[in-house]
């Protein structure tokens, strides 16, 4: 089945700096990826979906980009302030329409 | 905009009792789906549930799970008996169509603690 894999685990920078996460999936039928934002004590926000036929989308400081070729989703946050601490999810579903989440990324932004 | 409820936020119970997590899906959405995340782990599928069936399961969805929305009521997951390695966060989530490119609405989850 599908693998993904997410790194770095922890990402610690300072305010201003840019913060760049990035999973790796293995199914290359994977269709819609997306990522998720899990602040402590609640669920999970949906911050940006991008279909399979998307390699790049921008919304309000946020980059998704996606490599279909190296099968490798990014996430950049331009400029991070401390409000961007969170742990940082991947999530590809593939044509069965199940999703697979990566491992999370702990971000800590500094003011 | 569309949000899905769980509750209780937090349940502790002790090991062998019955316990029942309750999502109230979206109102018009079909799909619904239970995931688990133990603490400091990654989510993983449980199961999805549409028409009053169980569409798909993974290995972690046991025997003594199992789910139901009765007179399109609560969505719940039923463990029963608990085991220490149930602990863990449940999300619920809800979809209109199930369709592969469409979004799944997650609720804040019910943190489940087996003593």
């Amino acid at each position: 089945g599908e693998q993904v894999e997410q790194r770095p685990p922890h990402l610690s920078v300072r305010e201003g700096d840019s913060a760049i996460i990035i999973c790796t999936y293995t199914d290359s039928a994977t269709a819609y990826f997306s990522w998720y934002k899990q602040e402590a004590g609640a669920g999970l926000q949906l911050l940006m979906s991008v279909l399979s036929n998307v390699d790049r989308k921008e919304e309000q400081g946020l980059t998704v980009l996606l490599n279909k070729k190296d099968k490798r989703l990014s996430l950049n946050l331009t400029a991070a302030h401390p409000g961007d601490s969170a742990v940082y999810f991947c999530a590809v579903k593939n044509s069965n329409n199940r999703i697979f989440f990566g491992d999370g990324t702990q971000l800590v932004v500094k003011p | 905009g569309p949000k899905v409820l769980q509750i209780p936020s937090h349940q502790i119970i002790d090991m062998g009792q019955m316990v029942t997590l309750n999502c109230d899906p979206v109102s018009n959405h079909l799909y619904f789906y239970w995931y688990k995340q133990i603490l400091g782990q990654q989510m993983e599928f449980l199961v999805n549930f549409y028409n009053g069936k169980v569409m798909e399961k993974s290995k972690l969805f046991k025997d003594q799970f199992s789910v139901e929305r009765p007179d399109g009521s609560y969505f719940t997951l039923k463990i029963q008996p608990t085991a220490l390695e149930d602990s863990a966060v449940y999300f619920c989530a809800s979809s209109l169509e199930g369709h592969t490119n469409e979004r799944l609405f997650f609720g804040h989850g019910t943190k489940l603690s087996v003593l």
